[in-house]
């Protein structure tokens, strides 16, 4: 199983970025998947998950209306659209699988992407 | 929101010694199918987290058996029953019983 980030970098407030993840070792099409974030030198944050098929999405109440995560089972990929940035968004993202029913957590975990927001 | 709160959050312990780690939610996280759905995390510095301990108690595939969960309701415990020096790094619990997912803010153990 492996989980491998990408799309991450510098911009400016209020602009965008879109994260990708690409997904191998698992049939990507059975497992519910998620964003974790880490700013520098704190604490883990949940961001968003999306169901198996794409058609049920759940996010933090912090990026709710300004992110959106999507999924391409065709291509075991993941997606992270993420606009009106903010500094406090600033962060290490992680891409990760979730155990999904019977077992809701992630067990798989990315190397991570930075995201800097700064002018 | 479920508040998830660790403690301690600073955790020095000799090699060989067994630690302990708290973690209490603010409402109990048994789901409505019956399952209690806390998980328990190791990063160690410059890594990815890994996760240890699903379901309160199972460990993971891979996860050494000196780590070992338990609790029930609100009150849940990591134990590692002697350190090793691999063991240095950040645990967090994190409960998926609800929406949003949420993590307790991280305990940092450290070789004395």
């Amino acid at each position: 199983v492996q989980v491998v980030e990408s799309g991450g970098g510098l911009v400016q407030p209020g602009g965008s970025l879109r994260l990708s993840c690409e997904a191998s070792g698992f049939t990507f099409s059975r497992y519910w998947m998620g964003w974790v974030r880490q700013a520098p030198g704190k604490g883990l944050e949940w961001v968003a998950n999306i169901k198996p098929d794409g058609s049920d999405k759940v996010y933090e109440g912090s990026v709710k209306g300004r992110f959106s995560v999507s999924r391409d089972n065709a291509k075991n990929s993941l997606y992270l659209e993420m606009n009106s940035l903010r500094a406090e968004d600033t962060a290490v993202y992680y891409c990760a699988r979730d155990s999904g029913s019977g077992a809701w957590g992630f067990d798989y975990w990315g190397q991570g992407t930075l995201v800097a927001v700064s002018s | 929101d479920v508040v998830m709160t660790q403690s301690p959050l600073s955790l020095p312990v000799t090699l060989g010694q067994p630690a302990s780690i708290s973690c209490t939610s603010s409402q109990s996280l048994v789901y409505k199918d019956g399952n209690t759905y806390l998980n328990w995390f190791q990063q160690r510095p410059g890594q990815s987290p890994r996760r240890l301990i699903y379901k309160v108690s199972n460990r993971d595939s891979g996860v050494p058996d000196r780590f070992s969960g338990s609790g029930s309701g609100t009150d849940f415990t990591l134990q590692i029953s002697r350190v090793e020096a691999e063991d240095v790094g950040v645990y967090y619990c994190m409960q998926g019983t609800y929406w949003p997912y949420t993590f307790g803010q991280g305990t940092k153990l450290e070789i004395k």
